[in-house]
């Protein structure tokens, strides 16, 4: 089946530095690549998303790119602080049914450390 | 407000016992799905829903049944819980609107099956 694979399961990163995440997906019809954070004890949450007609989007010190060709898609994190320590989700959609689902990666748990 | 409301929160049943966790969402969302949490694992989709009287299974769909009798609600049922479902789990709602599709997540249901 179609799936989303997600590295490094943890990342830990001094305050102040950057972070990076990647995700790999398999099927070629996907064309919408949200990212969830999940504090602790926490519902997961969208933070940024992008569709397949976008290469890069930023939203202030967060940014997606994606690599259509390589089917990769990363989130940096740049000027990292403590309240970005968290669970992060990448995901993808199954592009071919139109169905709305998603298909999640295995999460990142990046810590910044203080 | 807009929200995904789960109940409840946290549940401690025996083997056997037939537990519903019920979910809510007033957003008028077509799709709604049962996802299961588990560590190194992600977000697993359990089923889903595209609309009211339409559910399918997901990935991991194996001891759990559903109903969308309404256009509101998704409750998911386990009738006869296992210890290997004791596992965190979240119901999502989106519109499907062209495969672009934020999902919102309810807070979370942490079950334990002893």
């Amino acid at each position: 089946g179609e799936n989303v694979e997600q590295h490094p399961s943890t990342l830990s990163v001094q305050e102040g530095d950057s972070a990076v995440i990647k995700c790999t997906y398999s099927d070629s019809a996907s064309n919408y690549f949200p990212w969830y954070k999940q504090e602790l004890g926490k519902r997961p949450q969208l933070i940024i998303d992008i569709r397949s007609n976008v290469g890069e989007k930023k939203d202030q010190r967060i940014a997606v790119t994606l690599n259509k060709t390589a089917k990769h898609f990363s989130l940096h994190i740049t000027e990292t602080q403590p309240e970005d320590s968290a669970v992060y989700f990448c995901a993808a959609n199954h592009g071919s049914s139109n169905t709305g689902k998603l298909i999640f990666g295995q999460g990142t748990t990046l810590q910044v450390k203080p | 407000e807009a929200q995904v409301t789960q109940n409840p929160r946290y549940l401690i049943t025996v083997t056997g016992k037939k537990l519903t966790v019920t979910c809510s969402q007033n957003m008028n969302h077509e799709y709604m799905s049962w996802y299961r949490q588990d560590p190194g694992l992600g977000l697993r989709q359990i089923y889903y829903s595209m609309n009211v009287e339409v559910t399918d299974k997901g990935d991991v769909p194996e001891g759990y049944k559903v109903s969308r009798k309404e256009k509101r609600n998704f409750p998911l049922i386990l009738e006869s819980p296992s210890p290997n479902q004791t596992s965190l789990y979240f119901c999502a709602s989106s519109t499907p609107g062209q495969g672009y599709t934020e999902a919102f997540f309810g807070q979370g249901t942490r079950l334990t099956v002893v």
